[in-house]
């Protein structure tokens, strides 16, 4: 099955830096790479995703990149922010008619005012 | 349009009881997935229901199980309550990509 690795699993950075998350994954035929935020006590919400057949994908301050050759995946947070400070996940989704998401460790992000 | 909808928001047992948590997908959402979060850990995939049929389970034991109903709602049950199944228990609905998390259960089991 699928196996994603994140790394990673704390990063703190000053206010106004950016910040860089990085996972891989192991089966070629994901397709689909989520990414979730998770403020303490709450839910993870999706923040911003990418599929297979795109390399990049923008979102105000966050970008997403995809290399499917290497099989890794990227966050980047730009002028970051105290309130960006939560445990982010990466997921990828394997293909042939599966919807199940396999997740990341997650990486615990502080970002110091 | 509303969101993934869980019950109930906290529960607490005693060892060897039972419990139970529900789950109400988003509208149109078909699958439905369990996944339980220890406290500072990750998300450990439990169970997928899809279309009524349990799709895929996590490395849990036979104690966690459940179904899902003809509305895609679905539940889940966990038997004979070990003290480290204390956890929030997620569960989360999708459409072909997305997937979003409802609020969550706290199970303490004391």
């Amino acid at each position: 099955g699928e196996n994603v690795e994140q790394h990673p699993s704390t990063l703190s950075v000053q206010e106004g830096d950016s910040a860089v998350i990085k996972c891989t994954y192991s089966d070629s035929a994901s397709n689909y790479f989520p990414w979730y935020k998770q403020e303490l006590g709450k839910r993870p919400q999706l923040i911003i995703d990418i599929r297979s057949n795109v390399g990049e994908k923008k979102d105000q301050r966050i970008a997403v990149t995809l290399n499917k050759t290497a099989k890794h995946f990227s966050l980047h947070i730009t002028e970051t922010q105290p309130e960006d400070s939560a445990v982010y996940f990466c997921a990828a989704r394997s293909g042939a008619g599966s919807y199940q998401l396999t997740f990341g460790k997650g990486t615990k992000l502080s970002v110091i005012p | 349009e509303a969101g993934v909808t869980q019950s109930p928001t906290h529960l607490i047992k005693t060892r060897g009881q039972q419990a139970t948590l529900r789950c109400s997908p988003i509208s149109g959402h078909t699958s439905v997935y369990w996944y339980q979060q220890a406290l500072g850990l990750g998300l450990q995939f439990l169970l997928w229901y899809d279309e009524g049929e349990e799709r895929n389970r996590g490395n849990f034991p036979p104690r966690f199980s459940g179904r899902q109903f003809p509305n895609y709602s679905s539940e889940l049950n966990v038997n004979a309550l070990e003290l480290e199944d204390s956890a929030l228990y997620l569960c989360a609905s999708s459409g072909p990509y997305e997937q979003y998390f409802g609020p969550g259960t706290r199970l303490t089991v004391t």
